[in-house]
Protein backbone atom coordinates (compact mmCIF):
# COMPACT_ATOMS: atom_id res chain seq x y z
CA UNK A 1 0.00 0.00 0.00
CA UNK A 2 1.65 3.11 -1.26
CA UNK A 3 1.51 6.12 1.60
CA UNK A 4 2.88 8.12 -0.53
CA UNK A 5 1.89 9.05 -4.11
CA UNK A 6 3.05 11.22 -6.84
CA UNK A 7 0.75 10.05 -9.36
CA UNK A 8 2.06 12.26 -12.43
CA UNK A 9 5.30 10.16 -13.79
CA UNK A 10 6.40 13.09 -15.71
CA UNK A 11 5.67 16.64 -16.36
CA UNK A 12 6.82 19.12 -19.19
CA UNK A 13 7.17 23.29 -18.61
CA UNK A 14 8.41 25.94 -20.72
CA UNK A 15 11.16 27.88 -19.22
CA UNK A 16 10.55 30.85 -17.14
CA UNK A 17 6.66 29.24 -16.45
CA UNK A 18 5.76 27.74 -13.24
CA UNK A 19 6.63 24.13 -12.70
CA UNK A 20 3.90 22.46 -10.07
CA UNK A 21 4.68 19.03 -8.37
CA UNK A 22 1.90 17.55 -7.15
CA UNK A 23 2.34 15.24 -3.79
CA UNK A 24 -0.46 12.68 -1.96
CA UNK A 25 -0.38 10.90 1.38
CA UNK A 26 -2.76 8.60 3.07
CA UNK A 27 -1.39 8.61 6.94
CA UNK A 28 -2.23 11.72 8.96
CA UNK A 29 0.51 11.09 11.26
CA UNK A 30 3.56 11.92 9.23
CA UNK A 31 4.73 14.90 10.71
CA UNK A 32 7.34 16.58 8.20
CA UNK A 33 7.56 16.34 4.53
CA UNK A 34 10.37 16.72 2.60
CA UNK A 35 11.07 17.31 -1.50
CA UNK A 36 14.04 15.87 -3.22
CA UNK A 37 15.90 16.46 -6.61
CA UNK A 38 17.76 13.50 -8.43
CA UNK A 39 19.80 14.13 -11.48
CA UNK A 40 20.94 10.97 -13.16
CA UNK A 41 23.69 8.84 -11.89
CA UNK A 42 23.78 11.54 -8.43
CA UNK A 43 22.17 10.34 -4.76
CA UNK A 44 19.03 12.75 -3.87
CA UNK A 45 20.02 16.22 -2.71
CA UNK A 46 17.35 18.05 -0.18
CA UNK A 47 15.40 20.96 -1.66
CA UNK A 48 12.89 22.42 1.02
CA UNK A 49 11.09 20.80 3.96
CA UNK A 50 7.76 21.57 6.12
CA UNK A 51 6.80 20.56 9.16
CA UNK A 52 3.16 19.13 10.00
CA UNK A 53 2.36 22.37 11.50
CA UNK A 54 2.81 24.74 8.98
CA UNK A 55 1.57 25.47 5.75
CA UNK A 56 3.50 27.06 3.69
CA UNK A 57 7.35 27.37 3.04
CA UNK A 58 9.51 29.53 0.67
CA UNK A 59 13.21 29.10 0.12
CA UNK A 60 13.95 31.38 -3.16
CA UNK A 61 12.28 30.11 -6.60
CA UNK A 62 10.72 26.99 -4.84
CA UNK A 63 7.79 26.83 -1.83
CA UNK A 64 6.27 23.70 -0.70
CA UNK A 65 2.39 23.84 0.19
CA UNK A 66 0.64 21.60 2.81
CA UNK A 67 -2.95 21.20 2.71
CA UNK A 68 -3.68 18.80 5.51
CA UNK A 69 -7.21 18.65 5.56
CA UNK A 70 -6.48 16.86 1.75
CA UNK A 71 -3.65 15.25 2.27
CA UNK A 72 -1.72 17.11 -0.02
CA UNK A 73 1.30 18.69 -0.91
CA UNK A 74 2.76 20.71 -3.65
CA UNK A 75 6.56 22.20 -5.04
CA UNK A 76 5.98 25.37 -6.44
CA UNK A 77 9.22 26.30 -9.05
CA UNK A 78 9.22 29.64 -10.31
CA UNK A 79 10.48 30.65 -12.62
CA UNK A 80 11.49 27.05 -13.78
CA UNK A 81 14.98 26.93 -15.58
CA UNK A 82 16.24 24.40 -17.68
CA UNK A 83 18.52 23.28 -15.13
CA UNK A 84 15.59 22.28 -12.58
CA UNK A 85 15.23 19.20 -15.42
CA UNK A 86 15.41 16.53 -12.89
CA UNK A 87 13.90 13.48 -11.06
CA UNK A 88 11.46 15.39 -7.74
CA UNK A 89 10.91 13.06 -5.21
CA UNK A 90 8.16 13.37 -1.93
CA UNK A 91 9.06 11.65 1.01
CA UNK A 92 7.31 12.23 4.39
CA UNK A 93 8.52 11.49 7.88
CA UNK A 94 7.05 9.19 10.31
CA UNK A 95 6.18 10.68 13.59
CA UNK A 96 9.11 10.56 16.28
CA UNK A 97 7.83 8.22 19.22
CA UNK A 98 11.30 6.03 19.39
CA UNK A 99 12.62 5.66 15.88
CA UNK A 100 11.17 7.02 12.70
CA UNK A 101 11.75 6.55 9.24
CA UNK A 102 10.60 8.52 5.62
CA UNK A 103 8.24 7.18 2.96
CA UNK A 104 8.92 8.82 -0.47
CA UNK A 105 6.83 8.34 -3.59
CA UNK A 106 7.75 6.85 -7.22
CA UNK A 107 8.73 10.73 -8.31
CA UNK A 108 8.40 12.74 -11.01
CA UNK A 109 10.85 13.71 -14.14
CA UNK A 110 10.48 17.30 -14.63
CA UNK A 111 11.71 18.53 -18.18
CA UNK A 112 11.99 22.28 -18.51
CA UNK A 113 12.09 23.29 -21.95
CA UNK A 114 14.50 26.22 -23.02
CA UNK B 1 36.43 15.33 3.27
CA UNK B 2 32.68 15.58 5.56
CA UNK B 3 29.98 14.18 4.02
CA UNK B 4 28.66 10.38 3.21
CA UNK B 5 30.54 8.44 1.41
CA UNK B 6 29.30 4.85 -0.74
CA UNK B 7 31.95 2.16 -1.57
CA UNK B 8 32.10 0.59 -4.12
CA UNK B 9 30.20 3.16 -6.58
CA UNK B 10 30.24 0.11 -9.27
CA UNK B 11 29.56 -3.77 -8.99
CA UNK B 12 28.94 -6.80 -10.64
CA UNK B 13 28.48 -9.81 -9.06
CA UNK B 14 27.11 -13.07 -9.60
CA UNK B 15 24.70 -14.89 -8.26
CA UNK B 16 24.71 -16.58 -5.05
CA UNK B 17 27.64 -14.54 -3.58
CA UNK B 18 28.04 -12.58 -1.16
CA UNK B 19 28.08 -9.12 -1.24
CA UNK B 20 28.49 -5.99 0.76
CA UNK B 21 28.11 -2.32 0.26
CA UNK B 22 29.77 0.16 2.33
CA UNK B 23 28.34 3.60 3.84
CA UNK B 24 30.17 6.15 5.39
CA UNK B 25 29.31 9.56 7.42
CA UNK B 26 31.04 12.32 9.32
CA UNK B 27 28.49 14.12 10.39
CA UNK B 28 28.12 12.22 13.99
CA UNK B 29 24.03 11.73 12.84
CA UNK B 30 22.19 9.49 14.76
CA UNK B 31 20.30 7.60 11.81
CA UNK B 32 21.33 6.00 8.87
CA UNK B 33 19.47 4.33 5.68
CA UNK B 34 19.60 2.15 2.76
CA UNK B 35 17.36 2.40 0.12
CA UNK B 36 17.24 0.52 -3.48
CA UNK B 37 15.91 2.83 -6.58
CA UNK B 38 14.22 0.65 -9.16
CA UNK B 39 12.02 2.00 -12.34
CA UNK B 40 8.38 2.42 -11.24
CA UNK B 41 9.15 1.96 -7.64
CA UNK B 42 11.00 5.10 -6.58
CA UNK B 43 12.92 4.93 -3.37
CA UNK B 44 12.10 2.03 -1.36
CA UNK B 45 13.48 1.42 2.43
CA UNK B 46 15.65 -1.62 2.99
CA UNK B 47 16.91 -1.01 6.57
CA UNK B 48 17.17 1.79 8.85
CA UNK B 49 19.30 2.57 11.92
CA UNK B 50 18.51 5.41 14.63
CA UNK B 51 21.64 4.46 16.00
CA UNK B 52 24.35 2.06 17.10
CA UNK B 53 23.49 -1.31 17.46
CA UNK B 54 20.14 -0.22 16.87
CA UNK B 55 18.63 -1.56 13.20
CA UNK B 56 15.03 -1.63 11.87
CA UNK B 57 13.64 -3.25 8.57
CA UNK B 58 12.02 -1.17 6.13
CA UNK B 59 9.38 -2.31 3.53
CA UNK B 60 12.24 -4.69 1.26
CA UNK B 61 14.59 -6.32 3.74
CA UNK B 62 14.21 -10.17 2.33
CA UNK B 63 17.97 -10.93 1.27
CA UNK B 64 19.80 -8.11 3.08
CA UNK B 65 21.59 -7.82 6.57
CA UNK B 66 22.94 -4.43 8.47
CA UNK B 67 24.91 -3.89 11.01
CA UNK B 68 26.03 -0.81 12.91
CA UNK B 69 28.48 -1.09 15.17
CA UNK B 70 29.87 2.25 15.04
CA UNK B 71 28.18 5.65 14.71
CA UNK B 72 29.90 6.45 11.11
CA UNK B 73 29.43 3.00 9.44
CA UNK B 74 26.30 1.00 7.70
CA UNK B 75 26.84 -1.66 5.86
CA UNK B 76 24.68 -3.72 3.75
CA UNK B 77 25.07 -7.20 3.02
CA UNK B 78 23.62 -9.35 0.30
CA UNK B 79 24.09 -12.53 1.75
CA UNK B 80 23.14 -14.45 -1.61
CA UNK B 81 23.24 -12.22 -4.29
CA UNK B 82 20.03 -12.75 -6.76
CA UNK B 83 19.07 -10.90 -10.30
CA UNK B 84 15.94 -9.41 -8.46
CA UNK B 85 18.73 -7.09 -6.23
CA UNK B 86 20.30 -5.53 -9.30
CA UNK B 87 19.73 -1.94 -8.38
CA UNK B 88 21.22 1.34 -7.44
CA UNK B 89 21.35 1.20 -3.80
CA UNK B 90 21.73 4.29 -1.57
CA UNK B 91 22.81 4.94 1.45
CA UNK B 92 21.52 8.00 3.83
CA UNK B 93 21.35 10.09 7.08
CA UNK B 94 19.69 12.21 9.31
CA UNK B 95 19.59 14.33 12.71
CA UNK B 96 17.25 13.61 15.74
CA UNK B 97 15.28 17.02 16.07
CA UNK B 98 15.92 20.83 16.28
CA UNK B 99 16.11 23.02 13.31
CA UNK B 100 16.42 21.25 10.14
CA UNK B 101 18.08 18.33 11.63
CA UNK B 102 15.13 15.99 9.75
CA UNK B 103 17.00 16.95 6.59
CA UNK B 104 18.35 13.59 4.71
CA UNK B 105 21.28 13.56 3.48
CA UNK B 106 22.33 10.55 0.53
CA UNK B 107 25.53 9.39 -0.72
CA UNK B 108 26.24 9.46 -4.24
CA UNK B 109 24.85 5.81 -5.27
CA UNK B 110 25.81 2.30 -5.89
CA UNK B 111 25.29 0.39 -8.85
CA UNK B 112 24.86 -3.52 -8.07
CA UNK B 113 24.37 -5.71 -10.91
CA UNK B 114 23.85 -9.27 -10.39
CA UNK B 115 24.59 -11.58 -13.00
Amino acid sequence: DQQVKQNSPSLSVQEGRISILNCDYTNSMFDYFLWYKKYPAEGPTFLISISSIKDKNEDGRFTVFLNKSAKHLSLHIVPSQPGDSAVYFCAAKTPTSGTYKYIFGTGTRLKVLA
Amino acid sequence: DAGITQSPRYKITETGRQVTLMCHQTWSHSYMFWYRQDLGHGLRLIYYSAAADITDKGEVPDGYVVSRSKTENFPLTLESATRSQTSVYFCASSGTGGRSSYEQYFGPGTRLTVT
